[in-house]
């Protein structure tokens, strides 16, 4: 069955670091994309990166990557030079491309909280 | 360009009473989806539709109907609302995979 996981609830890390925000998976389908998206205090949702199963690099955003581990079934956000703007949470997100019709499912989210 | 309109943006309802919390989307998209957002739990599907016409369960579909008569619109209907039903609902349309999400309805059941 389709499932996202996210074992961090809540993160504080120190202006200008790098930060990995962790994303475990679990499906059996053979083609699916992963994705993750921001959620500041506004409340709106913002899509940052998405990898697709086969996709043979890491995707990259700007500031943004995703260490994509296939065999580990893990799709961790990494955050490079983290900035105050990027205090929110966070949202890893799956797609199952041929079950499932398709559907989006998300995990529990992780609140990060960049200290200046 | 207005993407993918959700009102109304609160809403307060007394236990039992009904309601229907709309979306529009104007990018012709054949995909589109409700999600309800409580703290500790992320976004969970509720459900979601593939085309006019077409409508399917998600994770928690119970106590909400929809309906797609046209590709523009999806409806989600609150027959007897309940406290658990207090949440924070998301429309969302996609595209080639990405997520297009409405401003969210905040929505309190007393």
């Amino acid at each position: 069955a389709q499932k996202i996981t996210q074992t961090q609830p809540g993160m504080f890390v120190q202006e200008k670091e790098a930060v990995t925000l962790d994303c475990t998976y679990d499906t059996s389908d053979p083609s699916y994309g992963l994705f993750w998206y921001k959620q500041p205090s506004s409340g709106e949702m913002i899509f940052l990166i998405y990898q697709g199963s086969y996709d043979q690099q890491n995707a990259t955003e700007g500031r943004y990557s995703l260490n994509f581990q296939k065999a580990r079934k893990s799709a961790n956000l990494v955050i490079s030079a983290s900035q105050l703007g990027d205090s929110a949470m966070y949202f890893c997100a799956m797609r199952e491309i041929y079950s499932s019709a398709s559907k989006i499912i998300f995990g529990s989210g992780t609140r990060l909280s960049i200290r200046p | 360009n207005a993407g993918v309109t959700q009102t109304p943006k609160f809403q307060v309802l007394k236990t039992g009473q009904s309601m229907t919390l709309q979306c529009a989307q104007d990018m012709n998209h054949e995909y589109m989806s409700w999600y309800r957002q409580d703290p500790g739990m992320g976004l969970r599907l509720i459900h979601y539709s593939v085309g006019a016409g077409i409508t399917d369960q998600g994770e928690v579909p119970n106590g909400y109907n929809v309906s797609r008569s046209t590709t523009e619109d999806f409806p989600l209907r609150l027959l007897s609302a309940a406290p658990s039903q207090t949440s924070v609902y998301f429309c969302a349309s996609r595209q080639q995979g990405k997520l297009f999400f409405g401003s969210g309805t905040q929505l309190s059941v007393l």
